[in-house]
């Protein structure tokens, strides 16, 4: 079965400082994989998703993602964090089979101090 | 632009009642999938449908059941609540992912309690 894996709980950075959210995935076939975030008290927004085009995948708010099929990684960088991006961040996988179903990741509080 | 829609935002129960989350979504979506949030622990599929009549378990469907008469409502029910299902509750919808490109759209979620 596909699955991802997001280690640790909680990232803490500075405003300005890179932000470096890791995500490892399994699976059997090429994946379909995105990246989801969700502000205090909010649902779920699509930040960006890979779909086997280009590697390095754009998203909004600046963030970005390359997939590397090598190190069955998907990790989301942002060159500069903002205060507006403290949210906790989830990666999920789209499951095989045929069926629509999305596998997540436990996900990634972010933190950014002034 | 109402997207999808999740009434109640927060409900308390007793142990054994029963009640049923709504969701409706505008976008004639074909699917519709009921996820719960539990710290620390991600999103985990309770059910999904693929489209009006037809209904599936996800990963966790013990204590809950669904209904997809319309396109539109996909209700979550449950029968006798736990503490276990001490969850945020959250409906979401989507056209077919791999082919045609398009996202999971998320409700803001039902903050339920049981105690």
């Amino acid at each position: 079965a596909q699955s991802v894996t997001q280690l640790g709980s909680h990232v803490s950075v500075s405003e300005g400082a890179l932000v470096l959210l890791r995500c490892n995935y399994s699976s059997s076939v090429p994946p379909y994989l995105f990246w989801y975030v969700q502000y205090p008290n909010q649902g779920l927004q699509l930040l960006l998703k890979y779909t086997s085009a280009a590697t390095l995948v754009k998203g909004i708010n600046g963030f970005e993602a390359e997939f590397k099929k090598s190190e069955t990684s998907f990790h989301l960088t942002k060159p500069s964090a903002h205060m507006s991006d403290a949210a906790e961040y989830f990666c999920a996988i789209l499951s095989e089979g045929g069926s629509e179903k999305l596998v997540f990741g436990k996900g990634m509080k972010l933190t950014v101090n002034p | 632009n109402a997207g999808v829609t999740q009434t109640p935002k927060f409900r308390i129960l007793k142990i054994g009642q029963s009640m049923t989350l709504q969701c409706t979504q505008d976008m004639n979506h074909n699917y519709m999938y009921w996820y719960r949030q539990d710290p620390g622990m991600g999103l985990k599929l309770i059910y999904y449908s693929v489209g009006a009549g037809i209904t599936d378990k996800g990963e966790v469907p013990n204590g809950y059941n669904v209904s997809r008469s319309t396109t539109e409502d996909f209700p979550l029910r449950l029968e006798l609540a736990a503490p276990s299902q001490t969850s945020v509750y959250f409906c979401a919808s989507s056209y077919p992912t791999r082919t045609t490109n398009e996202k999971l759209f998320f409700g803001s979620g039902t903050q339920l309690s049981v105690l």
